[in-house]
């Protein structure tokens, strides 16, 4: 069965430092990969996906960027945080239309 | 720009009333989801609907998708503690996952 792992659960950190989250998928092949912000209160918003190893589409221009190393493995990264890059960042994959969630990584940048 | 209203935002039941929450858009979309998420979780899938005017049922869960594949409803009967949640619908543009999602409708139901 497949299972996608995201980590870490929860992060503090302060502005100006750089970020790296990591997602991968296990039981799956050439799956596409998304991440996705979520403000309280808010949808969840598309920032990046990607349909293969070193393709990335960007969805909304902001301070971060997202890499696909190898074909399970997904990172957001950023050089320097900023305040309003807080939020719950979801990784997701598919194969097709249905989106599989992982459980979220919680940001503050203070 | 392609936008999902869901409605109500926000909903307060007791156990074993039943509900209806909304999720309406102007534009047409090729299939459209539900999701429910917990606090600090992810969204975890509920159910696809396809064909206009489609409904499916999950147990106590029956979701609906209109006629112009633009709106679909999720009915909850005999609610209980545990459909708490974020329930979140989400629209495809076409055969992959990069979809359209509503901000939401938070359901407490209290014992």
């Amino acid at each position: 069965s497949q299972t996608i792992h995201q980590w870490p659960a929860t992060l503090v950190q302060p502005v100006g430092s750089p970020l790296s989250l990591e997602c991968t998928v296990e039981g799956t092949s050439n799956p596409n990969l998304y991440w996705y912000r979520q403000a309280a209160g808010r949808g969840l918003q598309l920032l990046f996906y990607s349909v293969g190893i070193g393709q990335i589409s960007s969805e909304v221009p902001q301070n971060l960027s997202a890499s696909r190393p190898q074909d399970r493995q997904f990172i957001l990264s950023s050089k320097k945080l900023l305040l309003s890059d807080s939020g719950f960042y979801l990784c997701a994959w598919s194969v097709r239309v249905e989106l599989f969630f992982g459980s979220g990584t919680q940001l503050s940048v203070l | 720009t392609q936008l999902l209203e869901q409605s109500p935002q926000f909903l307060s039941i007791q156990e074993g009333e039943n509900l209806t929450v909304y999720c309406n858009s102007s534009s047409v979309f090729s299939s459209l989801q539900w999701y429910r998420q917990e606090p600090g979780e992810g969204p975890v899938l509920l159910v696809t609907v396809v064909t206009g005017g489609e409904v499916k049922k999950l147990k106590r869960l029956t979701f609906q998708f209109g006629d112009a594949r633009k709106d679909s409803s999720l009915h909850i009967t005999a609610a209980q503690p545990g459909d708490t949640g974020l329930y979140l619908c989400a629209g495809a543009r076409g055969s992959q996952g990069n979809l359209i999602f509503g901000k939401g409708t938070k359901l407490s139901v209290k014992p």
